[in-house]
């Protein structure tokens, strides 16, 4: 079975900071992976998919990066605002999996004033 | 842009009744998924349609079913509900199955008492 998980867990900021949030899975032969936001109670926002041929995407204050061989991929928010407070979501298609998405754990992120 | 609606948003149900969720994807896109997040787990992958087709198949009760219609809507019957199909019930849709992003709905919040 395949297995995603994400660390932290849980993570508190000030305003204005950069931070990496981390994401890794046990199946190298992923043919991409996708960042989610959630908010509390609502539904899932597509922020990057990163394809198993690149190794980053970015847009705007957000980068993503892909490591197949290592099993992790990074999400990284720069300058960091209260308006990023959220649960980050990573998510992929394995192997023999079709395309449905296996998720990970979440990183519940607070950006404090 | 034109996003993934589901409806109901909100749905409460007794133990043993039947439910029934409906999804309407993006213009164009030929392929959706249905997935489960119960409170404070990641969401579960539950059934997948292309082409009006079963595309793939997980984690999904024998008590629900699920189609794609001719107008590429799908809907998510659910019978004999119980206690613990409380959660957040989400469509997703993409273009074709090439592992594309995956764009998902507001979800619909069932609650079974």
């Amino acid at each position: 079975k395949q297995e995603v998980t994400q660390i932290p867990a849980a993570l508190s900021v000030p305003e204005g900071e950069n931070l990496v949030l981390n994401c890794s899975f046990t199946d190298s032969a992923i043919y991409n992976l996708q960042w989610f936001r959630q908010d509390p109670g609502k539904g899932l926002t597509s922020l990057l998919l990163i394809q198993s041929s690149q190794r980053e995407q970015t847009s705007g204050r957000l980068n993503a990066s892909l490591d197949k061989s290592s099993g992790r991929s990074t999400l990284y928010i720069a300058a960091s605002q209260p308006g990023d407070s959220a649960t980050y979501l990573c998510a992929a298609p394995f192997t023999g999996g079709g395309n449905k998405l296996t998720f990970g754990t979440g990183t519940q992120l607070k950006v404090e004033l | 842009a034109a996003g993934v609606i589901q409806s109901p948003r909100h749905l409460i149900k007794e133990k043993r009744e039947t439910a029934t969720l409906k999804c309407y994807p993006i213009p164009r896109h030929d392929t959706v998924y249905w997935y489960q997040q119960g409170p404070g787990q990641d969401p579960q992958f539950l059934i997948s349609f292309y082409e009006k087709m079963q595309s793939d198949k997980g984690s999904i009760p024998d008590r629900f079913s699920a189609q794609q219609f001719s107008d590429y809507h799908s809907e998510l019957n659910m019978s004999s509900l119980e206690l613990g199909d409380s959660a957040l019930y989400f469509c997703a849709s993409s273009l074709g199955t090439a592992r594309g992003t995956q764009y998902f709905g507001p979800g619909t919040r069932l609650l079974v008492l």
